[in-house]
């Protein structure tokens, strides 16, 4: 079955200590790996994509990472204002034109 | 450059009544998209419009929902009538077609709250 898991769920952090979020995926026919920031009340804001094994992005204090099962972001040294619920999307053959969402993983940095 | 405009922002209705989302996407993307969104989860796609003709309404629950895109611009999805597991948010979101897929660039809104009593 095609799944996109992201974990943990929730990650409390306090300011300057670095982490890395994880999004697992099963899918066949990978197209394209794809990460997203959502602040409350917000819709979601992209940030990242990564298109095959290896690959690597980097903005600021975050970095994504992508292997054959897999996807990190990396935070670096977070700061306050990089707490938000960080989504992954997958893009796949099976699913032409059509972005899947796992379920976030809501990010808390304490100052 | 304005973003994908949506509204209302928030709407509180009884069940069985009906309500109705509108969104404006950014000048000259012509795929529009609308998800769903319940607490704690990650958007799920409702429906896919490229320009007027919706591409991709699989996921749409037909019985109560419907949706349109007039002239290949704004869009309005509908429910009539509301049941009280419609209450999530509800996402617009735009892009170029040729990129998107390649890209995976969405412009969300930033969402319909709607709460069902």
């Amino acid at each position: 079955e095609d799944q996109v898991t992201q974990s943990p769920e929730a990650l409390r952090l306090q300011e300057g200590e670095s982490s890395s979020l994880n999004c697992s995926y099963t899918v066949s026919g990978l197209r394209g790996l794809f990460w997203y920031r959502q602040d409350p009340g917000k819709g979601p804001e992209f940030l990242f994509t990564l298109y095959s094994a290896g690959e690597e992005k980097e903005k600021e204090r975050l970095k994504a990472t992508l292997t054959k099962k897999e996807s990190f972001l990396h935070i670096t040294a977070p700061k306050p204002e990089d707490s938000a619920t960080y989504l992954c999307a997958v893009h796949y053959v099976r699913m032409a034109q059509k972005l899947v969402f796992g379920q976030g993983t809501r990010l808390t940095i304490n100052p | 450059e304005a973003g994908v405009v949506q509204s209302p922002r928030y709407k509180i209705i009884e069940k069985k009544q009906p309500v109705a989302f509108w969104c404006n996407p950014i000048s000259g993307h012509n795929t529009l998209y609308w998800y769903l969104q319940n607490l704690g989860q990650g958007p799920e796609l409702l429906i896919r419009y490229e320009n007027e003709e919706a591409v991709d309404d699989s996921q749409l629950p037909k019985d109560r929902f419907s949706a349109e895109r007039l002239k290949g611009v704004d869009s309005t999805l509908k429910i009539q009538p509301a049941e009280l597991g419609d209450s999530a948010v509800y996402l617009c979101a735009s892009s170029f077609t040729r990129l998107a897929g390649r890209t995976g660039e969405l412009f969300f809104g930033e969402g319909s709250r709607l709460t069902v009593l």
